[in-house]
Formats: C-alpha cells, structure tokens, sequence
C-alpha cells in the first residue's frame, strides 16, 4: 500500500524549533519529488515546500523562507521539514505529498502548536 | 506569486445537482492546475490532475476544464459523500498556490 506517515509535530514556544519527518512506503521514493503543504486550524491549504527527487532543487513560499529547509534522505525514504524561528502563524497541520506533475498521494498529517 | 481566485467560496446544493466551481490565475498556467477534495479532519485527495485528467478511482461524475487562466470543476450528480471543500492548486511555477477553497454545503 502505498502511503506516507508524518510524525514530529509538538507544542513549541514561539521562536523554538521542531523537525517533521514523512515516512514513505509501498511506492520507489527516490523516483518522485516531494511537498509540505500546511493548514491552519479553519484556514485553506497552503503549499510551502518542494523538493526534486535528487535533492537538487528546494522551493518554498514566501511565509517560511529562510526560517525552514526541506531535506530527504532516500535511503531510508524519508522527508524532513526543519523549521526554525517558530511563529504563532506557523500552527497548523503539516502534510507532505508526493509530487509527480501533481500531488497524488498524502499523509494524514501532523500537527503543530506555537505557543507559549 | 501567481494568485488562484476561486468562487464561489461556499454553496448550498442538493443531492442530484450540478455544481460547478471555478479558478481565475493571476496569469496563464498553461494547464497546469489540479482539483483536489478535502473532508473536515482529512488529507486532501486528488481529483483532476492536468486541468481535465480524471485521477484513477475518482467518480466520473467530477470533470474538470479549461486552459490558461480560466478553470471550472464540474459535479455532475451531487452525491451524499461529495459535501466537503474543494481546492485548486496551480503547479506551473512557484510558489504553488492555491484557491482560497469551496466548501460544498447541503441546501
């Protein structure tokens, strides 16, 4: 079955950090690019990051530029969102998915809390 | 960043209605636009890819059109499990960004 697991979301006080990770499964990891997309809690969805499959080329918004950086190690068929400087507008869950001229396959999700 | 106006941003319709949503790009996008259908508390899901290519196990009651600047998703036949929001994403270049969304109401 093909799937996608996030973990690593967590109630973080505003300017703290936090790494979410994507377990990907049932499908050749290295073969597809990759995209974090958010929602805040009520809000639409925003896309926020994407990565080729070779790592070579990294894209993200405006809104979290410079504050995070998308990895992969495709050896063990993972993604990373390293986020720093933590914002109370960085709340919301956090999905990644799986690029192919479009995002076809995503996770549940997980959540993230700015608070103090 | 290309900007993705969508409307309208909610409606009320019934079981067996047509319903049809539309996108408005800031700029052209060739075809490079996906419909995707998101219920509360879910990942979005897939439902045309390309502008107007049915993504595999997606009821052919949801179609999709259109090129350039102007997109519509069509539902043909409402049905009970369609009631949910529905977004369009534009991939032609980034940022990727999506329309503000259109929840699907039960009238």
């Amino acid at each position: 079955e093909v799937q996608l697991v996030e973990s690593g979301g967590a109630l973080v006080q505003p300017g703290g950090s936090l790494r979410l990770s994507c377990a990907a499964s049932g499908f050749t990891f290295s073969y597809y690019g990759m995209s974090w997309v958010r929602q805040a809690p009520g809000k639409g969805l925003e896309w926020i990051s994407y990565i080729d499959l070779s790592s070579n080329n990294k894209y993200y918004a405006d809104s979290v530029k410079g504050r995070c950086t998308v990895s992969r190690d495709n050896a063990k068929n993972s993604l990373y969102l390293q986020m720093n400087s933590l914002r109370a507008e960085d709340t919301a869950v956090y999905y990644c998915a799986r690029f192919y001229y479009y995002l076809d396959v995503w996770g549940k999700g997980t959540t993230v809390t700015v608070s103090s | 960043a290309i900007q993705m106006t969508q409307s309208p941003s909610s409606l009320s319709a019934s079981v067996g209605d047509s319903v049809t949503i539309t996108c408005r790009a800031s700029q052209a996008i060739r075809n490079d636009l996906g419909w995707y259908q998101q219920k509360p508390g879910k990942a979005p899901k897939l439902l045309i890819y390309a502008a107007s290519n049915l993504q595999s196990g997606v009821p052919s009651r949801f179609s999709g059109s259109g090129s350039g600047t102007d997109f519509t998703l069509t539902i043909s036949s409402l049905q009970p499990e369609d009631f949910a929001t529905y977004y369009c994403l534009q991939d032609y270049n980034y940022p990727w960004t999506f329309g503000q969304g259109t929840k699907v109401e039960f009238k």
